[in-house]
């Protein structure tokens, strides 16, 4: 069974500084990885994702894929009040072209302090 | 871009009625799509997977009897909610994939907020 494990939080992280997100998938399979940040009862929004090792830049977000390990993580810089949120990994694990679902972790509660 | 519209955004019904929530692809030609539920304090599940035309494949332990899944055309995906009952109180959220789409085919659209009294 698929699984995606995330440390649930909440991570708080002064105003400004570097917010680290982590994440952990169990199929070794898996060929796709998204972050999506879900505010309280709304829907998840896609901010990034990655299909290859190594790390992909966008603005102030930084998403980081080590397959050998398993492990995705997502780096928000100059972290900002708004950026609070829950942070939703998922993974999937057919590709680009496949038509599985996502699998999601838990999210990890964000907090930015003022 | 890519918008999925996903109505109605929340719906109250007593408890073994049945709730249909209607998904559509506004700009593109969705040939999946996808159905999740998520539950307080907890991750999206998915429930079942539907391609434009066939029969949906859901996932074990949700009940294809109970959630009937329509995907008649590439723009529109129904779920259905049959003899709903208070346990099946949650947030739906569809997903949509189009033909020849990358990582940007999973749109969300903006959910469901179903409370069965």
């Amino acid at each position: 069974q698929k699984e995606v494990e995330q440390n649930s939080g909440p991570l708080s992280v002064p105003e400004g500084a570097i917010a680290s997100l982590n994440c952990t998938y169990s199929d070794r399979g898996s060929q796709s990885f998204f972050w999506y940040r879900q505010y309280s009862g709304k829907s998840p929004e896609l901010i990034m994702f990655i299909y290859s090792n190594g790390d992909k830049e966008d603005g102030r977000f930084t998403a980081q894929l080590n397959k050998a390990s398993q492990y995705v993580s997502l780096l928000i810089r100059d972290s900002q009040p708004s950026d609070s949120a829950t942070y939703l990994c998922a993974v999937n694990s057919r590709g680009g072209g496949g038509a599985d679902g996502l699998t999601f972790g838990k999210g990890t509660h964000l907090i930015i302090q003022p | 871009g890519a918008v999925v519209s996903q109505h109605p955004s929340w719906v109250i019904c007593k408890s073994g009625t049945s709730v249909k929530i209607e998904c559509r692809s506004l700009d593109f030609q969705a040939t999946t799509m996808f159905w999740y539920r998520q539950f307080p304090k907890q991750s999206l599940m998915l429930m079942a997977t539907s391609n434009e035309g066939s029969k949906a494949t859901y996932e074990q332990g949700v009940e294809k009897d109970k959630f009937l899944i329509n995907h008649a055309s590439l723009t529109l995906s129904t779920l259905t909610v049959t003899s709903a009952h208070p346990e099946d109180s949650s947030f739906y959220i569809c997903s949509a994939r189009g033909q020849g789409r990358g990582a940007y085919g999973y749109t969300f659209g903006s959910g469901t907020r179903l409370t069965v009294v």
